[in-house]
């Protein structure tokens, strides 16, 4: 059980365009999601949490208009990149809390974005 | 990283040794998680420890917290070549650490 995925596993888009990512908590309801982005060799950078039912909480940086974030359902969180440019690509990976004691996240595979 | 450093940044090792990972955060926790991540993928859930405890064991992982030092570790023993990857911790508001890049050679 407590399976997250992410659709599209991989994207490849032209600059100006918007691409949207799936995040699915399977077979557990998650009302608290969080997305990060991660850059080569490097370690993963909260952009946002976000929450059923109500906007998303943006990390310091992370621009709101540039990505948009949906919590529309307790198994569902979307992420568009909107506008996309070479510097969005990056890999983008979610993950759900699910409720429990021990509060426990669970992470999806992971969406690699490439801007051309 | 976000308010959590670890080190040592990379470590190399030979197959049957021990490695340890430490990781320290700056702010108060309820708990702090262990993740690992094998190159361009997702990430695996290792070890979660709450602020109360001091060790957990699963496996030939051990995670101690040292909550007076903010400080963490994770020691894997007996390392074989499949442990080569990324290990991360995680404070309970899900910011990262910069990650010890650990290689075991066989």
């Amino acid at each position: 059980g407590a399976v997250v995925s992410q659709h599209p596993s991989w994207v490849i888009c032209k600059s100006g365009t918007s691409v949207k990512i799936e995040c699915r908590s399977l077979d557990f309801q998650a009302t608290t999601m969080f997305w990060y982005r991660q850059f080569p060799k490097q370690s993963l950078m909260l952009m946002a949490t976000s929450n059923e039912g109500s906007k998303a909480t943006y990390e310091q940086g992370v621009e709101k208009d540039k990505f948009l974030i949906n919590h529309a359902s307790l198994t569902l969180s979307t992420l568009t990149v909107t506008s996309a440019h070479p510097e969005d690509s990056s890999f983008y990976i979610c993950s759900a809390r699910k409720l429990d004691s021990y509060n426990e996240q669970f992470f999806g595979p992971g969406t690699r974005l490439t801007v051309l | 990283s976000q308010q959590g450093e670890e080190d040592p940044q990379a470590l190399s090792i030979q197959e049957g040794e021990n490695a340890t990972m430490n990781c320290s955060y700056k702010t108060s926790i309820n708990n702090l998680q262990w993740y690992r991540q094998n190159s361009g993928r997702g990430l695996v859930h290792l070890i979660l420890i709450r602020s109360n405890e001091r060790e957990k064991h699963s496996g030939r992982l051990r995670v101690t917290l040292d909550t007076s030092k903010k400080s963490s570790s994770l020691l894997i023993t007996a390392s074989r070549a499949a442990d080569t990857a990324s290990y991360f911790c995680a404070r309970s508001d899900m910011r990262f650490g910069a990650g010890t890049r650990l290689t075991v050679k066989p």
